[in-house]
């Protein structure tokens, strides 16, 4: 079993829809969790982390993690166009492992007018 | 905002030729890394490196693999005997505190593209 799993997609919305992008994970020490968003031909940038469980908001986009079910969640609310990008979740352990981050596929998400 | 920079934004090579890739991290960051993504795949990591030495590697990451700091400022990532296969984008990323912390997230640069033929 792969240590992070992402849908590739494509995930096709409307303008003004709400996502859910998610992933799943095998190692239950990982305790940070991060999302990434990647436009074409560029490097990652980091959107939004949280430690632990629990949910996170900031702006149209709000962070959820389920650490008993090893399962994180992104939402974007009122999705526009320039939303359209790769969202990669990432995750890494905090003291006692790793911190390097492991990242998921991506999810490829087209957001048109 | 401050941002990592990295050059050549394309590499093309032939088959068994030596690379180096440039980096050119954050000022004030102290920890500094290579991941590669291979098109339609992960990013994968491939080094750390902090004090001047390596601090973590991957599997993909062997002998044909070296990094190095050469001066104060450069971040390089060296590619030997070069295989179809390596083709990817390289990206460097930089931290001021070690692999990801509550408060210092890894900045990515927009990476190379290594083509090998």
């Amino acid at each position: 079993q792969k240590e992070v799993e992402q849908d590739p997609g494509p995930l096709s919305v409307p303008e003004g829809a709400i996502v859910s992008l998610n992933c799943t994970y095998s190692n239950s020490a990982f305790q940070y969790f991060m999302w990434y968003r990647q436009y074409s031909r560029k490097g990652p940038e980091l959107l939004m982390y949280t430690y632990s469980s629990g949910n996170k908001e900031d702006g149209r986009f709000t962070a959820q993690v389920d650490k008993s079910s090893k399962y994180i969640s992104l939402f974007i609310r009122d999705s526009q166009p320039s939303d359209s990008a790769t969202y990669l979740c990432a995750m890494s352990q905090s003291s006692g492992g790793s911190y390097i981050p492991t990242f998921g596929r991506g999810t490829s998400l087209i957001v048109h007018p | 905002e401050p941002e990592v920079t990295q050059t050549p934004s394309h590499q093309v090579t032939q088959m068994g030729q030596e690379v180096i890739l440039r980096c050119v991290p954050i000022s004030n960051h102290l920890y500094f890394y290579w991941y590669r993504q291979i098109l339609g795949q992960k990013v994968e990591f491939l080094v750390s490196f902090y004090n001047n030495e390596i601090s973590e590697k991957s599997e993909i990451f062997d002998d044909q693999f070296s990094v190095e700091r050469p001066d104060g400022s450069n971040f390089t990532l060296k590619i030997r005997s070069t295989k179809l296969e390596d083709s990817a984008m390289y990206f460097c990323a930089s931290s001021e505190a070690q692999g990801f912390s509550y408060n210092s997230p890894l900045h990515f640069g927009n990476g190379t593209r290594l083509t090998v033929t």
